[in-house]
């Protein structure tokens, strides 16, 4: 079956313009995850979903980030007001259950911020 | 700090000869599980070790697990010029923690 789905899979923006990053999961996964990469590193985690809550939110950078996750599928990751500190790669994967299962990634989307 | 920390953090061999990459991290866990990327984008799940098991093996990919040392180890053998990747060591910590937490990687580059 299809993979995670990313878009779009690459975005320029102006420093101050928010942005919206739309990750499609797994059909039947019921957790998903958001990471953030920047350019060499490992994977920071940003927020996961069970269902449609994010029980923690603390992983999130600041409080321009926000993320939805409706009927318990399709999830944005909302930067408000962009700053060049934000460009990086994000990376969206999802699993069947929160513990003891390997997540799914998608292709991520490559955030640049001029 | 990162939980999981790889070691080394670039190699390069010849294709052919095995490729052994270390991980080590902080807290109980689990499970361990180990991916591959790309050209910088999306991960591949390779391989996943639970906290009750010692040692796990995938077609060419062996990894081990000790749970005294905090540490685990990947070995490809036979690598082959396709394996040039970063590998990533992902521990999923046991208690209430939810996310899995990956290190920074080791660059793989296999020279043909």
């Amino acid at each position: 079956g299809a993979g995670v789905s990313q878009s779009p899979s690459n975005k320029v923006t102006e420093k101050g313009k928010d942005v919206e990053l739309r990750c499609d999961p797994i059909s039947g996964h019921t957790a998903l995850y958001w990471y953030r990469q920047s350019l060499g590193q490992g994977l920071e985690f940003l927020i996961y979903f069970q269902g449609n809550s994010a029980p923690d939110k603390s992983g999130l950078p600041s409080d321009r980030f926000s993320a939805e996750r409706t009927g318990g599928s399709v999830s944005t990751l909302t930067i408000q007001r962009t700053q060049q500190e934000d460009s990086a790669v994000y990376l969206c994967a999802s699993s069947l259950a929160l513990t003891n299962y390997e997540q799914y990634f998608g292709p991520g989307t490559r955030l640049t911020v001029t | 700090s990162q939980q999981g920390e790889e070691d080394p953090q670039a190699l390069s061999i010849q294709e052919g000869e095995n490729a052994t990459m270390n991980c080590s991290y902080k807290t109980s866990i689990n499970n361990l599980q180990w991916y591959r990327q790309n050209s910088g984008r999306g991960l591949v799940h390779l391989i996943l070790i639970r906290s009750n098991e010692r040692e796990k093996h995938s077609g060419r990919l062996r990894v081990t697990l000790d749970t005294s040392k905090k540490s685990s180890s990947l070995l490809i053998t036979a690598s082959r010029a396709a394996d040039t990747a970063s590998y990533f060591c992902a521990t999923d910590p046991s208690g209430s923690a939810r996310q899995l937490t990956f290190g920074s990687g080791t660059q793989l580059t296999v020279l043909p």
